[in-house]
């Protein structure tokens, strides 16, 4: 079965130092897999995507069939970086995501 | 102002009795989704359309019953036979299939069941 695991509930840093949010995944077939933010009073939304090898607001992801990760990283955090971050499977036939429990990022002065 | 409208926001039931979240959508979006959102449990899928009058189970689907009669529309009923209804939950929808991964998101309804 299909399954995202980010092991880290919260994870906090300092303004200034590197970031790395980690994902793992099971999935049977073609992973696709993406990167989904919440800031504070807004709406979740996609923040990237592997497919598209892309780097928004300074984050990058890059997927490891290998090691079956797709962990999220930024190499100085902002304190408007802080914010819930999921990371999500297309699953179902590409019909449908499945989202991993998800990690608070806090970024520190 | 385009985009996925939830409504109530905040919504306070007794135990036993049924009650419906309602999702719309203006973005000529085909499918629709609803979630849960539980603290430590991140989103979890109840239920999925991805045209009009056809709907999907999603990974908790029971003690919830949905309906998709129109494009713009996609309300979810949490019924007495949900063992666990307080819960923040989330509307989406996207253009089609979930090729580009995009959802798009509503602001959420919190449901509390005293």
């Amino acid at each position: 079965a299909q399954r995202v695991t980010q092991p880290e509930k919260l994870l906090s840093v300092f303004k200034g130092a590197p970031v790395e949010l980690k994902c793992n995944y099971s999935y049977s077939g073609s992973p696709e897999l993406f990167w989904y933010v919440q800031y504070s009073r807004q709406r979740l939304q996609l923040l990237l995507r592997h497919i598209s090898r892309e780097s928004i607001k300074g984050f990058t992801a890059d997927l490891n069939k290998g090691e079956t990760s797709f962990h999220l990283k930024k190499p100085f955090a902002q304190e408007e970086d802080s914010a819930m971050y999921y990371c999500a499977l297309l699953t179902g036939g590409g019909n449908k995501l499945t989202f991993g429990t998800g990690t608070q990022l806090k970024v520190e002065l | 102002d385009g985009g996925i409208t939830q409504s109530p926001k905040y919504l306070f039931r007794k135990e036993g009795q049924n009650v419906t979240l309602s999702c719309e959508q203006n973005l000529n979006h085909d499918a629709m989704y609803w979630y849960r959102q539980d603290p430590g449990q991140g989103l979890r899928l109840i239920y999925y359309s991805q045209i009009v009058n056809d709907f999907q189970k999603g990974d908790i689907a029971e003690g919830y019953s949905v309906s998709r009669e129109k494009k713009e529309s996609f309300p979810l009923t949490v019924t007495s036979a949900q063992k666990n209804p307080t819960a923040f939950y989330l509307c989406a929808s996207s253009i089609n299939s979930l090729n580009t991964g995009e959802l798009f998101f509503g602001e959420g309804s919190r449901l509390t069941v005293l």
